[in-house]
């Protein structure tokens, strides 16, 4: 079936370097890849999302990548911050019918200060 | 602004007991899911709701069962509780089908069944 990869499934780095995490997807039919931030104690929170039309997209220091051709899609955390220490979630999904969305297994990101 | 509340947030069960967990949005959203939990396993569908009266199975459906009698409720019960069924339990609702749309998540009920 369908799945969603996610790399690294822990990433230490220290305040004020970039983090880097990485997702392939295997359905070439998903067309919307968000990316959700859990903090301790909470439920996932969408802090950016791109769809299938766009290489890219930025918002202040969060980037998203998206290459269509080799089903891969990363998240760039630029001058990271200690609030930045959360578990990261890729998914994938597709509007062509049905519920189809696809989460990867989490990526938790520690910033040291 | 509740946003999407769960209840209860934690619950220790016995295997073969039975219990349900509530999930309430005040967003007017049609659409709602629930999800489970666990280590290195991501986010997971159990079953989801398209609007009021209806449902539909996910990924894990299997010994879950749900109703959403009010468009901003959507329950989830355990008619027999089993150790594999130990988790983090999270609804979450979206005004557009979650394909293409933002999900709104609740902050989680953690379960436990002995």
């Amino acid at each position: 079936g369908e799945n969603v990869e996610q790399h690294p499934s822990t990433l230490s780095v220290q305040e004020g370097d970039s983090a880097v995490i990485k997702c392939t997807y295997s359905d070439s039919a998903s067309n919307y890849f968000p990316w959700y931030k859990q903090e301790l104690g909470k439920g996932p929170q969408l802090i950016i999302d791109i769809r299938s039309n766009v290489g890219e997209k930025k918002d202040q220091r969060i980037a998203v990548t998206l290459n269509k051709t080799a089903k891969h899609f990363s998240l760039h955390i630029t001058e990271t911050q200690p609030e930045d220490s959360a578990v990261y979630f890729c998914a994938a999904s597709r509007d062509t019918g049905g519920f189809k969305t696809i989460f990867g297994a989490g990526t938790r990101l520690f910033v040291k200060a | 602004n509740a946003g999407v509340t769960q209840t209860p947030k934690f619950r220790v069960l016995k295997t073969g007991q039975s219990m349900t967990l509530l999930c309430a949005q005040d967003m007017n959203h049609e659409y709602m899911y629930w999800y489970r939990q666990d280590p290195g396993m991501g986010l997971r569908l159990i079953h989801y709701s398209v609007g009021e009266g209806t449902t539909a199975k996910g990924e894990v459906p299997d010994g879950y069962n749900v109703s959403r009698l009010k468009k901003q409720n959507f329950l989830l019960g355990l008619e027999s509780a089993a150790p594999s069924q130990t988790s983090v339990y999270f609804c979450a609702s979206s005004l557009w089908v979650a394909n293409t749309g933002e999900l709104f998540f609740g902050e989680g009920s953690r379960l436990t069944v002995l």
